[in-house]
């Protein structure tokens, strides 16, 4: 079936930069863009980035400030986020979610993660 | 663009009819998503394009606007329908945009 698997839960210092995984199965990697989407504990969900899994392309939520990179590896058929100079308003739930529509578009999302705890503590 | 949703709780009974807003600080076309989240778990895609009913979703659920101005009806609440609702704009993106969320809680 189709689905998505994130890495577990981490745990950093200010400062530091976490990295998480989402491997894909169940279809073509390369045909779904993957996005990434945060929710904090109580809060909305927010969109980070979007990456087209195909041609490497990404796009960023300007929310960072350039703290975020978005990467794939297609012969693992695997995405990741990098979010760098981690503070304590980054701990929150972040999500891996597959494009809804093949072609590498960005619209919406249904293939979902579990979702991956970030704690950013000193 | 911000999406603002109402009301921010809703309680209602099992059988009966919900009615959720999400309106967009400027027009989003028909560009617009509805996810439902329970606790614990990631969201899940009910309708995109303002209108289309993801795959497996029941047809109780239907959604309907354009522009600046949508709605998500549940016709007949059932018990496992009491979750966190979030519509999401893709129109202009970057960035795609949530909304604030709306609880539906049993009355």
């Amino acid at each position: 079936q189709v689905q998505v698997v994130q890495s577990g839960a981490e745990v950093k210092k200010p400062g530091a930069s976490v990295k998480v995984y989402c491997k894909a199965s169940g279809y073509i990697f390369t045909s779904y863009a993957m996005h990434w989407v945060r929710q904090a504990p109580g809060q909305r969900l927010e969109w980070m980035g979007w990456i087209n899994t195909g041609n490497d392309n990404t796009k960023y939520s300007q929310n960072f400030q350039g703290r975020v990179t978005i990467t794939r590896d297609p012969s693992a058929s695997t995405a990741y986020m990098e979010l760098s100079s981690l503070r304590s308003e980054d701990t929150a739930v972040y999500y891996c979610a597959r494009e809804a529509f093949s072609g590498n578009y960005c619209s919406y999302m249904d293939v979902w993660g579990k979702g991956t705890t970030v704690t950013v503590s000193s | 663009i911000v999406l603002t949703q109402s009301p921010a709780t809703l309680s209602l009974s099992p059988g009966e009819r919900a009615t959720l807003s999400c309106r967009a600080s400027q027009s989003v076309s028909s560009n617009l998503a509805w996810y439902q989240q329970k606790p614990g778990q990631a969201p899940r895609l009910l309708i995109y394009d303002a209108s289309k009913r993801a795959t497996g979703i029941p047809a109780r659920f239907s959604g309907s606007g354009s522009g600046t101005d949508f709605t998500l009806t549940i016709s007949s609440l059932e018990s496992e329908d009491f979750a966190v609702y979030y519509c999401q704009q893709r129109s202009n993106w970057p960035p795609i945009t949530f909304g604030q969320g709306t609880r539906l809680e049993i009355k």
